[in-house]
């Protein structure tokens, strides 16, 4: 297995732009999660989905963070318009069940200037 | 302005030696323990877990000790190795799919 995949690696856009960064969990898992993280507040967790239904949203920061999962194998966070703040690392991670860890993509690097 | 991030705790020991991290959790209902390792540039990588029926856990050169009394964790690493340098996290699950992620500790091995 590939494990988890995320693209783009690195992304840099100007402000008032539109990303959409992409997640592609384990095939199986049935759970996956967004994280953001930076030096400031470590890792965090923005939203996971159970069998491709949201489940906890409570971390997205703003209504400009929306994400999906429209099928089992494709996940997109998507910011609009993006600011500065939201430079991070955005990773994705996806879990086979309630008692098992996570598998965490490389994540993307995402630079807002 | 200068700015202000997490203060990771930093472990230094020596190749060979062995290493003991540390963590708190907060959640008494937490039943499910994780330990992860991040390398710089990479997503975090799972190492370890424990239940909360248990108080200790083995696998290759990493123990894993859950004192549930005290909500205290511990991660030891036998005979450290250069590339055991890496950020570590502790993580619980309180029986639901969210996990919670600690601060962080960072661990350098010095050759």
């Amino acid at each position: 297995d590939a494990g988890v995949i995320q693209s783009p690696r690195h992304e840099v856009t100007e402000m008032g732009q539109e990303v959409t960064l992409r997640c592609k969990p384990i095939s199986g898992h049935n759970s996956l999660f967004w994280y953001r993280q930076t030096m400031m507040r470590g890792l965090e967790l923005l939203i996971y989905f159970n069998n491709n239904v949201p489940i906890d949203d409570s971390g997205m920061p703003e209504d400009r963070f929306s994400a999906k999962m429209p099928n089992a194998s494709f996940s997109t966070l998507k910011i609009q318009p993006s600011e500065p703040r939201d430079s991070a690392v955005y990773f994705c991670a996806s879990s086979s069940g309630q008692d098992y860890g996570y598998t965490f993509g490389s994540g993307t690097r995402l630079t807002v200037v | 302005g200068e700015s202000v991030g997490l203060h990771l705790p930093t472990l230094s020991v020596q190749e060979g030696d062995n290493s003991i991290i540390n963590c708190a959790y907060s959640n008494s209902a937490s039943d499910y323990f994780i330990w992860y390792k991040q390398e710089s540039g990479k997503g975090p990588q799972f190492i370890i877990d424990i239940r909360s029926n248990m108080d200790k856990r083995q696998g290759q050169r990493v123990t894993v000790l859950l004192n549930k009394t005290v909500k205290h964790l511990s991660l030891q690493i036998a005979a450290t190795q250069p590339g055991d340098s890496a950020v570590y996290f502790c993580a619980e699950k309180p029986g639901s799919f969210k996990t919670i992620f600690g601060a962080g500790t960072r661990l350098f091995v010095k050759a």
